[in-house]
């Protein structure tokens, strides 16, 4: 178990432009998630894939976030024209569901801090 | 709508003595209960889970937390602090008929163990 890894952990980037990050889940697990922690807060859901099926959208931030997981394995997310808001820790998580009980723990990486000038 | 509220932003306590840290939470029917702890630049580790059974829960680190339904209440404990334990901690909640499994996190209560 490599644990969940992202990159890249840190990026400063401009008003403006487009940023993408990548996540890493745990080898075996078919559920993916993205998170958006502002400092002093706690992690505020975003979206969430099972397999390579986006199943939960509705939180993503406005239209210029996306996410995608193209083979079920890794996934991205996008930020497209960045805004000095957007700027947070970005983090994944994965977990793994193996019964219809849906009790599946999630397991997070350690983040991508976006600063946006 | 799924809330958690982590009434402390901040827990000091000696190391040796016992800790609590609260959290109270408001779920559709039962709920599936999380705590997790955050270092300075590092993701959120899992600590222990409440899903259903015994109220109180052990996890990593000597930790336990104890649920209470009445309460809506999930109090992280351990009974004697260590200066290691000194980090950012978050309750997290969702409801067990949520087939998407979307946490909602406390705001987090920063725990300091003073030698």
């Amino acid at each position: 178990d490599t644990g969940v890894s992202q990159n890249p952990r840190h990026k400063i980037t401009k008003r403006g432009q487009n940023v993408t990050f990548r996540c890493d889940p745990i080898s075996e697990h078919n559920r993916l998630y993205w998170y958006r922690q502002t400092l002093g807060q706690g992690p505020e859901f975003l979206t969430y894939f099972q397999n390579e099926a986006q199943l939960e959208k509705s939180r993503l931030l406005s239209d210029r976030f996306s996410a995608e997981r193209p083979k079920g394995s890794f996934s991205t997310l996008e930020i497209q024209r960045t805004e000095q808001g957007d700027s947070a820790m970005y983090l994944c998580a994965s977990s793994l569901l193996a019964t219809s009980a849906n009790t599946d723990t999630q397991y997070f990486g350690p983040g991508t801090r976006l600063t946006v000038l | 709508a799924q809330s958690v509220a982590q009434p402390e932003d901040q827990v000091n306590v000696a190391e040796g003595n016992p800790l609590t840290v609260k959290c109270t939470y408001s779920v559709s029917g039962n709920p599936y209960l999380f705590w997790y702890v955050q270092y300075p630049n590092r993701g959120l580790q899992f600590l222990l889970k409440y899903i259903t059974g015994d109220n109180l829960v052990k996890g990593s680190y000597g930790f336990e937390a104890e649920f209470n339904k009445s309460q809506t209440s999930f109090h992280l404990k351990k009974p004697s602090a260590l200066v290691s334990d000194s980090a950012l901690y978050f309750c997290a909640a969702r409801a067990a008929n949520n087939a998407g499994n979307m946490l909602t996190f406390g705001g987090g209560t920063r725990l300091m163990v003073k030698p």
